[in-house]
């Protein structure tokens, strides 16, 4: 059974500070890694996949770095916005998986006005 | 572009009754077929996932069967449903081994009473 750890299970910010996350996961047999933003009544979104071990990724606010060989990635949010508010899933493929997604816990942020 | 349709959004059902959820993915050919199940206060717990048509491969053990009858369909079933059951639950696909994102469905909130 793979083991996928996020940390922490739920955060409280205020509007504008910067957060981040973790997610650790096996270091072997590694293919890819994802993050996911969940909001309420929504389906889960990507909001990155990650392959390379050093790889950093951007989408406006939002940045994630990736560590293959200690198996862990850091989600980063600046300046928190109350839209931010929302559960952060992070998934990993396997080699051999055919696509198959294990997922960790998640995370819930709630971004205070 | 492709889509993905899962129904009914929500479902109450009394314990000892049939389950039949049904999703389907439109815009694409062979895609690879996932059941997930968030528990309450959970991550994502992946319950079956497919490859290819009439191929089910199927990660815990439990009360629930899927099926994939066509290349595009994917069947969560039961035939005498559980309290333990409920929860929310979501379709997703992704490509393949390489193209590993997963799109979901906008997910079921079966109860169980």
């Amino acid at each position: 059974i793979l083991n996928v750890e996020q940390s922490p299970q739920s955060l409280h910010v205020q509007e504008g500070d910067s957060t981040n996350f973790t997610c650790s996961f096996p270091s072997s047999n590694f293919y890819a890694l994802h993050w996911y933003r969940w909001e309420t009544a929504k389906s889960p979104e990507a909001l990155f996949v990650m392959t390379l071990n050093g790889d950093e990724k951007k989408k406006g606010r939002i940045s994630a770095t990736l560590n293959t060989k200690e198996g862990y990635s850091y989600l980063y949010i600046k300046g928190s916005q109350p839209e931010d508010s929302a559960t952060y899933l992070c998934a990993f493929a396997g080699g051999t998986s055919y696509g198959k997604l294990t997922f960790g816990q998640g995370t819930i942020l709630t971004v205070h006005p | 572009s492709q889509t993905i349709h899962q129904w009914p959004a929500t479902l109450v059902q009394p314990v000892g009754s049939p389950l039949s959820l049904e999703c389907t993915v439109e815009g694409t050919s062979n895609p690879n077929l996932y059941w997930y199940r968030q528990a309450a206060g959970r991550g994502l717990q992946l319950l079956f996932y497919s490859v290819g048509i009439g191929q089910i491969s199927s990660e815990v053990p439990q009360n629930l069967s899927a099926s994939r009858p066509q290349d595009r369909q994917f069947i969560l079933s039961s035939k005498k449903l559980l309290l333990s059951d409920s929860g929310f639950y979501l379709c997703a696909w992704n490509r393949d081994r390489k193209n590993t994102e997963a799109f979901f469905g906008q997910g079921t909130r079966l109860t169980v009473v």
